[in-house]
């Protein structure tokens, strides 16, 4: 079965320090991975996906098939950059049924 | 419209009684999904619509609830007899299809409170 581990519930940076969320999972598959984000009060939303390789609002996230990670980093936080992220697998052969973490929230600091 | 949209965006309802959340969906998106978002539980898969293809319903945690979607468009969770337990938010989604790199758009949620 997949699973999807974020092993950081809370991560607090100041502004300007860098900032990386963990995030492991377990497929036997060819996985599809996402980092989703929810700022308060708003909508969870899309912030990358790792077949696009971009870098989206400073963050970026690499896949390593060999220890199955896809850890999002930014090397420098923003204010705006507090709200609560995601980790989510797709089973490319499954739809996209997602299966997410449990969920790190980040506080930057000013 | 310009996103999913779902309603109630809040519900207080007592011990056993029913409720509905209703979803509507990005128009023109064939897959349509329900997760719960429940304090300390994360994001948990309920069902999924694609197209006309029977849903999949292997999320659903029993069978007090259930979903249908009527005209591939607008769909309605149900949940019967509702217990405390199944206080959450329960977020919609949608998405063109499927396929590889399909981007899944969310609703704001209904928030559900059971008392």
């Amino acid at each position: 079965a997949q699973r999807v581990t974020q092993p950081e519930k809370l991560l607090s940076v100041f502004k300007g320090a860098p900032v990386e969320l963990k995030c492991n999972y377990s497929y036997s598959g060819s996985p599809e991975l996402f980092w989703y984000v929810q700022y308060s009060r708003q909508r969870l939303q899309l912030l990358l996906r790792h077949i696009s390789r971009e870098s989206i609002k400073g963050f970026t996230a690499d896949l390593n098939k060999g220890e199955t990670s896809f850890h999002l980093k930014k090397p420098f936080a923003q204010e705006e950059d507090s709200a609560m992220y995601y980790c989510a697998l797709n089973r490319k052969a499954a739809g996209n049924k997602l299966t997410f973490g449990g969920g790190t929230r980040v506080l930057v600091k000013p | 419209g310009a996103g999913v949209s779902q309603s109630p965006s809040n519900k207080v309802t007592e011990k056993g009684k029913d409720v509905e959340l209703r979803c509507d969906p990005i128009s023109g998106h064939t897959a349509l999904y329900w997760y719960r978002q429940s304090l300390g539980q994360g994001l948990e898969f309920l069902i999924y619509f694609q197209g006309n293809s029977a849903p999949d319903k292997s999320g659903l945690p029993s069978d007090r609830f259930s979903a249908e979607r009527t005209g591939g468009s607008v769909s309605t969770l149900t949940i019967q007899r509702t217990q405390q337990e199944d206080s959450a938010v329960y977020l919609c989604a949608s998405s063109i299809g499927q396929g590889e790199g399909n981007t899944i758009y969310f609703g704001e949620g209904s928030w559900l409170t059971v008392v």
